[in-house]
């Protein structure tokens, strides 16, 4: 069975300042993992994806994720944050799973705000 | 190809009426998913197609939803005697998926593509 946790609903920074948005997941084999984001009113978009090459993943708009296995986690970064990143951002996991179909499972979510 | 299509963009129908909703993926790809997001939720997965194989469907929400993807292109999502708590977001998405179950971490998978998505109010 697979499953993950967004750790934090929000997330507050200031611009300029680093982000970090953690995820863990749960997985009985070797997952897949993605970065979404979804804008108001938008629709979701791909941030980054590992899919079992290297562990830290870069990805569009200067994010990027580091996969460790040993914490299961895949935690979102970016160093520096840009008023117009403050969105809805979604860590997704696929694995395989019982029957064997892969199902992309999302967490909750983690609403980041962005301060002036 | 522009990308994952959903229509309509929004539906408001009266309780108890049936709806329909259509999905045209990325032409490539194999493989169409649908998700229903409901507000400060992440989406929750419904069903899923490999070509016109639908291979997951035990998410479904209840009897009244059903899916299909006849030729292995375009994928409908029907709701029957809708209720108000059936009002949501409804996402397709498609991918580009070569796995083989068989062989347990032989996978290339180039991530989901989504698709505007469907408002539904169900009034």
């Amino acid at each position: 069975a697979q499953s993950v946790t967004q750790l934090d609903s929000h997330v507050s920074v200031s611009e300029g300042t680093p982000v970090l948005l953690r995820c863990n997941y749960s997985s009985s084999y070797s997952p897949s993992l993605f970065w979404y984001v979804q804008h108001p009113n938008k629709g979701l978009q791909l941030l980054l994806k590992y899919t079992s090459a290297a562990t830290l993943v870069k990805g569009i708009n200067g994010f990027e994720a580091e996969f460790k296995k040993s914490e299961t986690s895949f935690h979102l970064t970016k160093p520096s944050a840009h008023m117009s990143d403050a969105a809805e951002y979604f860590c997704v996991v696929s694995d395989l799973a019982s029957g064997g179909s892969y199902i992309p499972t999302f967490g909750r979510g983690t609403s980041l705000i962005v301060h002036p | 190809d522009t990308g994952v299509s959903q229509d309509p963009r929004h539906k408001i129908t009266k309780r108890g009426q049936n709806v329909t909703f259509r999905c045209d993926p990325i032409s490539e790809h194999n493989r169409l998913y649908w998700y229903r997001q409901t507000l400060g939720q992440g989406p929750e997965f419904l069903t899923y197609f490999q070509n016109e194989a639908q291979l997951e469907k035990s998410r479904l929400l209840s009897d009244r939803f059903s899916a299909e993807r006849p030729k292995g292109s375009f994928s409908t999502l029907e709701i029957q005697r809708t209720e108000q708590g059936d009002s949501a977001m409804y996402l397709c998405a498609s991918s580009l998926d070569h796995s083989t179950p068989q062989r347990k971490g032989s996978r290339t998978n180039y991530g989901y593509t989504f698709g505007s998505g469907t408002r539904l109010t169900v009034v």
